[in-house]
């Protein structure tokens, strides 16, 4: 079955910008889903279909796909982006929705 | 307003049964693909089953290999109702358990706040 790889943390200092990858097997044919969740809380989609933006979502979360790799970058970043992050497609093959392992951002 | 309640969570013993409800409001059920997603704790995020929206070929469903075959996904349009039907649960199924809609084009736009299931002896 299709897997997604995500490193398991990013840590980036406050002001600069946090890239996420999230690699899989010519995901660059495949639209890329981003969400973001904080503790205790339910998953919120920041960027679906590579690179768009859902309303309430800052121009500073921004998404792009090609290739083997697929990236969010959130520039400008605050202590409020700390959470975890998950990418995520559709394999149309089998029909299954696949998620990636998810990516622990830190604000040093 | 479009708003997902999931409900039926609890502590099971393994090998029972357990029904999860998903109540939604805003929307009609029917008219999208909807999900379950599962988080074990301290886990990421699993996908767990698929019920599609009624559509002139019919519904299909689809299920994450580790709960083929236990897990059955159904909808009840008249309540407007999204259902987990569980059984055979092992410790491995303890997670929170969210219901999700599926935006057209593909990607999870609203969530529940999640049921926790925890399998216990």
């Amino acid at each position: 079955s299709y897997v997604l790889t995500q490193p398991t943390s990013v840590s980036v200092a406050p002001g600069k910008t946090a890239t996420i990858p999230c690699g899989g097997t010519n995901i660059g044919s495949k639209s890329v889903h981003w969400y973001q969740q904080k503790p205790g809380q339910a998953p919120v989609v920041v960027i679906f279909n590579d690179a768009d933006r859902p309303s309430g979502i800052p121009e500073r979360f921004s998404g792009s796909n090609s290739g083997n790799t697929a990236s969010l970058a959130i520039s400008r970043v605050g202590a409020g982006d700390e959470a975890d992050y998950y990418c995520q497609v559709w394999d149309s093959s089998s029909g299954h929705r696949i998620f990636g392992g998810g990516t622990k951002l830190t604000v040093l | 307003q479009v708003q997902l309640v999931e409900s039926g969570g609890g502590v099971v013993q393994p090998g029972r049964s357990l029904r999860l409800p998903c109540a939604a409001s805003g929307f009609t059920v029917s008219g999208y693909d909807m999900h379950w997603v599962r988080q074990a704790p301290g886990k990421g995020l699993e996908w767990v089953a698929t019920i599609s929206y009624v559509g002139i070929n019919g519904i299909s469903e689809y299920y994450a290999d580790s709960v083929e075959g236990r897990f059955n996904i159904s909808r009840d349009s008249s309540k407007n109702r999204l259902y987990l039907q569980m059984s055979s649960l092992t410790v491995d199924d303890t997670a929170v358990y969210y219901c999700a809609r599926e935006r057209v084009g593909g990607c999870f736009d609203y969530w529940g706040q999640g049921t926790l299931v925890t399998v216990s002896s």
